[in-house]
């Protein structure tokens, strides 16, 4: 089962927004709604940013949003800040021979 | 509040075994699924395996199918790994996380403990 497609840095300005995106097929992001996204700082554990699409659980910013269409998920960070710079992650359950995967990973740099 | 606690981690030979452990506290423990999540140095996270909350059901990742094998202990509020033939590859940061929803499954994870290290030496 191969890693979703994410783009490898995305980078933005303070207060700018930024999306990333996560791309995979009709078997998994494509194909089911239980899609979600991590934050994740160097040497902490990751957060969970966004479920099932674009939920966010109680704590978490509302600069930050998630959506979905076709077989690509993306993230949308508004108002970005400095706190904001970290790796990110999608993620989804699957129809494959492993029944989750997740993103390649995005390093999103705060300039 | 929520705690996971992972523990068991070390540097173990390639070809050896390693049983790692999660304590939870702070919810009810027996009615969530539990997830364990490797990361890699320099690499992504891997999704490793998942137990049912009531330790029936079991899936995993490609990677470990057949090598590691994961339980739990609604007694003692604690999640296991146990990794058997460990490769040099299995070398990650192991995390143990919480699924979010109880008594079914988001396929999302809200609580992440600290993580143990695992090196595997060739």
């Amino acid at each position: 089962q191969s890693a979703l497609t994410q783009p490898a840095s995305v980078s933005g300005s303070p207060g700018q927004s930024i999306t990333i995106s996560c791309t995979g097929a009709s078997s998994d992001v494509g194909g089911y709604n239980y899609v979600s996204w991590y934050q994740h700082h160097p040497g902490k554990a990751p957060k969970l940013m966004i479920y099932h699409v674009s939920y966010r659980p109680s704590g978490v910013s509302n600069r930050f949003s998630g959506s979905k269409s076709g077989n690509t998920a993306s993230l949308t960070i508004s108002g970005l800040q400095a706190e904001d710079e970290a790796d990110y992650y999608c993620g989804s359950y699957t129809s494959g021979s492993t029944p989750y995967v997740f993103g390649s990973g995005t390093k999103v740099t705060v300039l | 509040q929520v705690q996971l606690v992972e523990s068991g981690g070390g540097v173990v030979q390639s070809g050896r075994s390693l049983r790692l452990s999660c304590a939870a506290s702070g919810f009810t423990f027996s009615t969530y699924s539990m997830h364990w999540v490797r990361q890699a140095p320099g690499k992504g996270l891997e999704w490793v395996a998942v137990i049912s909350s009531d330790g029936n059901h079991d899936y995993y990742g490609d990677s470990v199918k057949g090598r590691f094998t994961i339980s739990r202990d609604n007694s003692k509020n604690t999640v296991f790994l146990q990794m058997n033939s460990l490769r040099p590859e299995d070398t990650a940061i192991y995390y143990c996380a919480r699924e979010t929803r109880d008594y079914g499954s988001l396929w999302a994870f809200d609580y992440w403990g600290q993580g143990t290290l695992v090196t595997v030496s060739s």
